[in-house]
């Protein structure tokens, strides 16, 4: 069964190092959305991205955050200047076109700001 | 924000029992989607529900749309081991954008001891 996959797993950077995170999507999706998850906490919406551009964002996806679909299978989350609090897991979904409802999330990297 | 209240925060069951778990807002839903998250693991989608009144199946786990479409739970019939994790409701609210899936914190199934 297609999966979404996400590269590292885990991820340890120093404050105000640039990380990106990548995300191959399943092959036939064509959303793709970004979320994080403070270590014990809720889920949260960073940002959606849908025919080349972004479709919504939230207010925790400020400038320092940027998301590129580099090819036509990699989907990457930026984070130019990571902070403490920048530390959490970061999913990746995608979803189908006709279900778009339906997203299907990666593992996750565990990203760690020291 | 919109916000998603889930209850209960955490429970223990014992294998062969059946386990009820709810997620309410003030707020009218459109999507109710219900995931389940294991240590260390991305959320795993378990069921999907579109229309108020909706009552869906996935194995031992039913799911319902609720009539106000203000609320959906989610029921687990003669749990097994493998059922521990934590189970999230989300939800694509009337008025929101698309995509922008809002989670509620979650319901932490443990085995009793």
């Amino acid at each position: 069964e297609p999966e979404v996959t996400q590269t590292p797993s885990h991820q340890v950077t120093q404050m105000g190092q640039e990380v990106i995170l990548r995300c191959v999507p399943i092959s036939n999706h064509l959303y793709f959305y970004w979320y994080r998850q403070i270590l014990g906490q809720k889920v949260e919406f960073l940002v959606s991205f849908y025919n080349n551009e972004i479709s919504e964002k939230s207010e925790i996806f400020d400038d320092q955050f940027s998301v590129e679909r580099p090819d036509g299978s990699n989907f990457t989350l930026k984070i130019r200047s990571t902070k403490l609090e920048d530390s959490a897991m970061y999913f990746c979904a995608s979803s189908h076109r006709v279900r778009y409802n339906e997203q299907f999330f990666g593992p996750g990297t565990r990203l760690t700001v020291l | 924000g919109q916000q998603l209240n889930q209850s209960p925060q955490s429970m223990f069951i014992q294998e062969g029992e059946d386990v009820s778990m709810n997620c309410t807002s003030s707020s009218i839903f459109n999507t109710w989607l219900w995931y389940k998250q294991d240590p260390g693991e991305g959320p795993v989608l378990l069921i999907a529900l579109y229309k108020a009144g909706e009552l869906t199946s996935n194995g031992r786990l039913t799911a319902q749309f609720g009539i106000t479409r203000k609320d959906s739970f989610l029921n687990i019939s003669a749990s097994i081991p493998s059922d521990v994790g934590i189970y999230f409701c989300a939800g694509l609210y009337k008025g929101g954008s698309q995509g922008n899936l809002i989670f509620g914190k979650g319901t932490k199934l443990s085995v009793k001891p």
